[in-house]
C-alpha cells in the first residue's frame, strides 16, 4: 500500500480554520484519499474522501494537489469537539481494508 | 439510525482464558472488518468478511485468533489462551459494499480488552 506522511501534532484556536496536511508521494492512479478522525474513547469516524477534485461536505473540505502527491484537510471553524486524531489513508480499488498510520493529533484551544 | 454496536465495551480476563467479542454491523452492510488498536497507535487490520465469507485473515496475529460471521450479519472475534500482548482495543467496522475503494467504513466504539 502507498504510504502517507503526517505531522505528529497541531494546535489551533477555537473558531479559526485548521489546515491538516498529508503527503502521499507514491500514490497510484486508483488510490482514493480518505480522512478519518478518532475522538478519545471512540472508534474512527469517516470525515471525507476524494480522488482528484477538491471535495466539500458538512464536516470539512479536502484540497488535493494537482499532482495528487499531497492533500489538505480543512476544518473551516474549529470547535473543541474537533480535538481528535486525524488519519489520512489511501485506499485502492483492490484493497478495501484501511491502513492507518499514527495520524495527526489536533488540539483546539478555547 | 443504529450504528455498529460492539459488546462488551470492556473485558478483563486472566492470562490463558478464552474471550469472545461481538460485533453487530449496520443492517444490510455486506462488508465487515476487525481491527486491533494498541495504546497510542492507529488501528491495524485483522480480518475481513464479505457476507459470511472470510476473504482476508492476513492480519490475524496468531492461530489463537479466530473470527466468524456465520449468517452474514453478527460477527464474533474469539481469542484463545489470551496473553498480555493481546491487551488492546478491538474495533469492528462495516461498509455497504465490498471491493469499492470509495465506500466509507463505519466503526463501532470498540471493546477494550485487558489481560491480567
Amino acid at each position: 500500500d502507498a504510504k502517507t506522511t503526517q505531522p505528529n501534532s497541531m494546535e489551533s484556536n477555537e473558531e479559526e480554520p485548521v489546515h491538516l496536511p498529508c503527503n502521499h508521494s507514491t500514490i497510484s492512479g486508483t488510490d482514493y484519499i480518505h480522512w478519518y478522525r478518532q475522538l478519545p474513547s471512540q472508534g474512527p469516524e469517516y470525515v471525507i474522501h476524494g480522488l482528484t477534485s477538491n471535495v466539500n461536505n458538512r464536516m470539512a473540505s479536502l484540497a488535493i494537489a494537482e499532482d495528487r502527491k499531497s492533500s489538505t484537510l480543512i476544518l473551516h471553524r474549529a470547535t473543541l469537539r474537533d480535538a481528535a486524531v486525524y488519519y489520512c489513508i489511501l485506499n485502492s480499488v483492490a484493497n478495501s481494508k484501511l491502513t492507518f498510520g499514527k495520524g495527526i493529533t489536533l488540539s483546539v484551544r478555547p | 439510525g443504529a450504528g455498529v454496536s460492539q459488546s462488551p465495551r470492556y473485558k478483563v480476563a486472566k492470562r490463558g482464558q478464552d474471550v469472545a467479542l461481538r460485533c453487530d454491523p449496520i443492517s444490510g452492510h455486506v462488508s465487515l472488518f476487525w481491527y486491533q488498536q494498541a495504546l497510542g497507535q492507529g488501528p491495524e487490520f485483522l480480518t475481513y468478511f464479505q457476507n459470511e465469507a472470510q476473504l482476508d485473515k492476513s492480519g490475524l496475529p496468531s492461530d489463537r485468533f479466530f473470527a466468524e460471521r456465520p449468517e452474514g450479519s453478527v460477527s464474533t472475534l474469539k481469542i484463545q489462551r489470551t496473553q498480555q500482548e493481546d491487551s488492546a482495543v478491538y474495533l469492528c467496522a462495516s461498509s455497504l459494499l465490498t471491493g469499492i475503494s470509495n465506500q466509507p467504513q463505519h466503526f463501532g466504539d470498540g471493546t477494550r480488552l485487558s489481560i491480567l
